[in-house]
């Protein structure tokens, strides 16, 4: 069974710090590592997409690395913005289209 | 990309009785699949949906609590039947696009509270 895990479960930062997240997974049988955002009441939105040891990828001030070796990924958030507050979701796919998610990171960005 | 519209967003339903939540998508797709995120738990999926048979069930799931329907490329439901409080979750369905198969889309969720 598939065990993906994220931390910390929350986090809650001032407008301007930046911060990161880990998301760990078994690194046998490793085809694609997601990233969503998760807002209240809204569809998770798919951030990266990361297959390769040593991806790493950006969308603004939005970043992840990926090492698969050690079963590791992380996203940063440079200069968090009261907008960036939503559920962080890392997943793990098989190559079957199914995802395995994380429980999540919870992040509260205060003005 | 696609867009994704499940509905009812969200419904409280008394115990033993049973809801239908649909999923429409904008675009023909190859893979459909329903996802339950119970309180404090990691989303997880129930079942892939196969376009004109059955559905295919992750172990702990069964066809007779989660009915599944895919008549076409861009449309399907899953019921819960006979609701308990433990059934009470968000379910997700998702989507993957015939010429994309890297990010999935999600609709907006179903928040179904039993009482």
């Amino acid at each position: 069974i598939l065990n993906v895990e994220q931390s910390p479960q929350s986090l809650h930062v001032q407008e301007g710090d930046s911060t990161n997240f880990t998301c760990s997974f078994p690194s046998s049988n490793f085809y694609a590592l997601h990233w969503y955002r998760w807002e209240t009441a809204k569809s998770p939105e798919a951030l990266f997409v990361m297959t390769l040891n040593g991806d790493e990828k950006k969308k603004g001030r939005i970043s992840a690395t990926l090492n698969t070796k050690e079963g590791y990924s992380y996203l940063y958030i440079k200069g968090s913005q009261p907008e960036d507050s939503a559920t962080y979701l890392c997943a793990l796919s098989s190559g079957f289209q199914k995802l395995v998610f994380g429980t999540g990171t919870r992040l509260l960005v205060s003005p | 990309s696609a867009v994704i519209s499940q509905k009812p967003s969200r419904d409280i339903c008394q115990r033993g009785t049973s809801l239908t939540i649909q999923c429409q998508v904008d675009s023909q797709v190859t893979m459909m699949f329903w996802y339950r995120q119970q309180p404090g738990q990691s989303l997880t999926l129930i079942a892939t949906a196969n376009q004109g048979s059955e559905a295919t069930y992750e172990s702990g799931f069964v066809i007779d609590k989660f009915p599944i329907s895919r008549p076409n490329l861009t449309f399907s439901t899953l019921t819960v039947s006979n609701m308990s409080p433990e059934d009470s979750s968000i379910y997700l369905c998702s989507a993957y696009l015939q010429s994309m198969n890297t990010e999935a889309f999600f609709g907006q969720g179903t928040r179904l509270t039993v009482v």
